[in-house]
């Protein structure tokens, strides 16, 4: 069964850029995955889908400054001239076999 | 705009069922895509709970398999959960949500909590 796994927490200051970074267990290595933001108090909101190749499709409004690529059993979310409100809650999914998992989240504090 | 919102008791005592329902607006369900509850228990990442179709296929998650029923009414444009024999480790804000494909997830609801105590 795929798992997947996030560092707990990242910080990087205003105007910086960040690297979030998903890993997906092994023998998973070709499977896509989704990033989700999560701000307090509000529900998930999709950002995109990562491909094994590293091409990403964005959601609906989501801003240039987020990017997503890949590489290995590695998939990354970059966030660029970060803003106050990128401080969040980032969740990593895949989905397979008739399951659908999710990582344990890295939160994101913009300093 | 395709919209989710649950609804349902926020309480519910240990040993009981919870229910909960999606009412889905702006898309019609019968339409045609997979339609999902994920929770999210404090402190913790989203656990996936349920997936149906709009033709009433489903597929749960192994480890709650046994207690929970997901099913979808097209004149209600809604969809509901069923999770029986509560007990504290059911606490969570429950979501429902749009996916596409039944895999991953492209709308959320804005989520409800639901605390398991006596």
């Amino acid at each position: 069964q795929v798992e997947l796994t996030q560092s707990p927490s990242a910080s990087a200051s205003l105007g910086a850029s960040v690297k979030l970074t998903c890993t997906l267990s092994s023998g998973h290595s070709n499977y896509a995955i989704v990033w989700h933001q999560q701000q307090s108090e509000k529900g998930p909101r999709y950002l995109m889908k990562v491909n094994t190749d590293g091409s990403h499709a964005k959601g609906d409004g989501i801003p240039d400054r987020f990017s997503g690529s890949s590489s290995g059993a590695e998939r990354y979310l970059t966030i660029s001239s970060l803003q106050s409100d990128d401080e969040a809650d980032y969740y990593c999914q895949t989905w397979g076999s008739g399951i659908v998992v999710f990582g344990g989240g890295t939160k994101l504090t913009v300093l | 705009q395709v919209q989710l919102q649950e609804s349902g008791p926020g309480l519910v005592k240990p040993s009981e069922t919870l229910s909960l329902t999606c009412a889905v607006s702006g898309y019609s369900i019968s339409s045609g895509h997979y339609w999902g509850w994920i929770r999210r228990p404090p402190g913790k990442g989203p656990e996936w709970v349920a997936t149906i179709y709009h033709s009433g296929y489903t597929y749960y998650n192994p480890s709650l398999k046994s207690r929970v029923t997901i099913s979808v009414d097209t004149s209600k444009n809604q969809f509901s959960l069923k999770l029986t024999s509560v007990t504290a480790a059911d606490t969570a804000v429950y979501y429902c949500a749009r996916q596409p494909s039944g895999d991953y997830v492209d709308i959320w609801g804005q989520g409800t909590m639901v605390t398991v105590s006596s």
